[in-house]
């Protein structure tokens, strides 16, 4: 059974640095593209960044570009994102998810940047 | 990017009523070398993560029931609940996997009458 779950978010000043962690199991993570997509409080959904199976490309959405960092570790099962300059707008659920279309989510993560 | 627009935002139903909702992209989702449709259909009930329901415009994903449907083509898409359940109330989205930014629409969210 696939199984995907996040941690790292919690609550952060304006302006700090966050890391979130996706650990993955039931499938073979090495093989897969992996995604961050999040989701502000009652708001709509809004993929963030892709990542290839072996971290050859990745790809960004413009509201996060060059301040959010894929990641990925295959020895661990591990994906990341590394949020740097953070803004109140970021405040959001942020999910990890496999597979294109997205057949695969996470239970997600609560990032709050407020001061 | 590609712009992703739902309609209606929200629909009041009653259970047994056949609901549709509408998707529209700004540039054609087709793929001419393999005649696909990049989009994909997505149940979001409160409190739980994204379900993906249908794929591909019209593949219905294992275990989702036949009431719900995916039509369309290009740049106009359906997605129709034969006859809806208490269990349906949700919101539903429509995601274009064509190009990143892959996109979202705003959602649908169905209600109870």
């Amino acid at each position: 059974e696939v199984q995907l779950v996040e941690s790292g978010g919690g609550l952060v000043k304006p302006g700090s640095s966050l890391k979130l962690s996706c650990v993955a199991s039931g499938f073979t993570f090495s093989s897969y593209g992996m995604h961050w997509i999040r989701q502000a409080p009652k708001k709509g959904l809004e993929w963030i960044a892709l990542i290839y199976y072996d971290s050859s490309n990745k790809y960004y959405a413009d509201s996060v570009k060059g301040r959010f960092t894929i990641s990925r570790d295959n020895s661990k099962n591990t994906l990341y994102l590394e949020m740097n300059s953070l803004r109140s707008e970021d405040t959001a659920m942020y999910y990890c998810a496999k597979k294109l279309p997205f057949a695969y989510w996470g239970q997600g993560t609560l990032v709050t940047v407020s001061s | 990017d590609i712009v992703m627009t739902q309609t209606p935002s929200s629909q009041a139903v009653s259970a047994g009523e056949k609901v549709t909702m509408s998707c529209k992209s700004s540039q054609s989702l087709l793929y001419s070398e393999n005649k696909k449709n990049y989009l994909a259909w997505y149940q979001q009930k409160p409190g739980q993560s994204p379900k993906l329901l249908i794929s591909w415009a019209s593949t219905r994903e294992s275990g989702v029931p036949d009431r719900f449907i995916g039509s369309g083509s290009g740049t106009d898409f359906t997605l129709t609940i034969s006859s809806v359940q208490a269990e349906d109330l949700a919101v539903y989205y429509c995601e274009q996997y064509y190009d990143t930014p892959y996109t979202f629409g705003a959602g649908t969210k169905l209600e109870l009458k």
